[in-house]
């Protein structure tokens, strides 16, 4: 089965340009997490969806930041306008519901933007 | 407030033998699962083991080991036999009852095994 895929691996800009991060969940999945990694604040849960819908998007660092679940396979995090500081690798993550708790999530293999 | 603690910032051990990366947590539910994953240069998370809080056993996964002290909370990871691709980021994470949906997340520790 395939784990989570995230499109692209790499993304170099420049400031001020439109930014769209892509990810597909694991199948059956009903949680979907982007995350955000950098040196200085370690991994930052940014927003997620369940069922498709946005649960908590309070790590939404401003309103340039903008995530979408269209359908259950697919979410896309867009940034506009790009600035240098948004540099960092990009997580997707997604989960689904056990009557055992552990909902564990497992990542995609990141996008790494460089704003320049 | 929930909080997870990492405080090896590096460790390192001799291949074939045994390590053990700590971790301690804060919070006030009741009941909250606790995580390790693994980071390799190459970047992706990868996930090791899971351990609920109510467990009566510690969690084993292959050469894994959770060792659980509820009352210390403590989480620490047992990594049985290092292998030289153990070499790694580790991360220790926490989801408790009221945020059951939300991860948070140590600051990690980067594991050297050298031959």
């Amino acid at each position: 089965d395939a784990g989570v895929i995230q499109s692209p691996r790499h993304e170099v800009t420049e400031m001020g340009q439109e930014v769209t991060l892509r990810c597909k969940p694991i199948s059956g999945h009903d949680y979907l997490f982007w995350y955000r990694q950098t040196m200085m604040r370690g991994l930052e849960l940014l927003i997620y969806f369940n069922n498709n819908v946005p649960i908590d998007d309070s790590g939404m660092p401003e309103d340039r930041f903008s995530a979408k679940m269209p359908n259950a396979s697919f979410s896309t995090l867009k940034i506009q306008p790009s600035e240098p500081r948004d540099s960092a690798v990009y997580f997707c993550a997604s989960s689904q519901w056990t009557s055992g708790g552990e909902n564990i999530q497992y990542f995609g293999a990141g996008t790494r933007l460089s704003v320049l | 407030a929930q909080k997870i603690t990492q405080t090896q910032p590096g460790m390192f051990v001799q291949e074939k033998e045994a390590v053990t990366l700590d971790c301690t947590y804060d919070t006030s539910d009741p009941s909250y699962g606790l995580f390790w994953y693994k980071q390799p240069s190459s970047g992706e998370m990868i996930f090791l083991i899971y351990q609920g809080s109510y467990d009566q056993q510690n969690a084993t996964e292959g050469r894994y080991s959770l060792n659980f002290q509820k009352a210390r909370k403590s989480a620490n990871l047992v990594i049985s036999a290092s292998q030289l691709g153990d070499s790694a980021m580790y991360f220790c994470a926490m989801r408790g009852t009221y945020n059951t949906d939300k991860l948070i997340f140590g600051t990690g520790t980067r594991l050297q095994v050298f031959p």
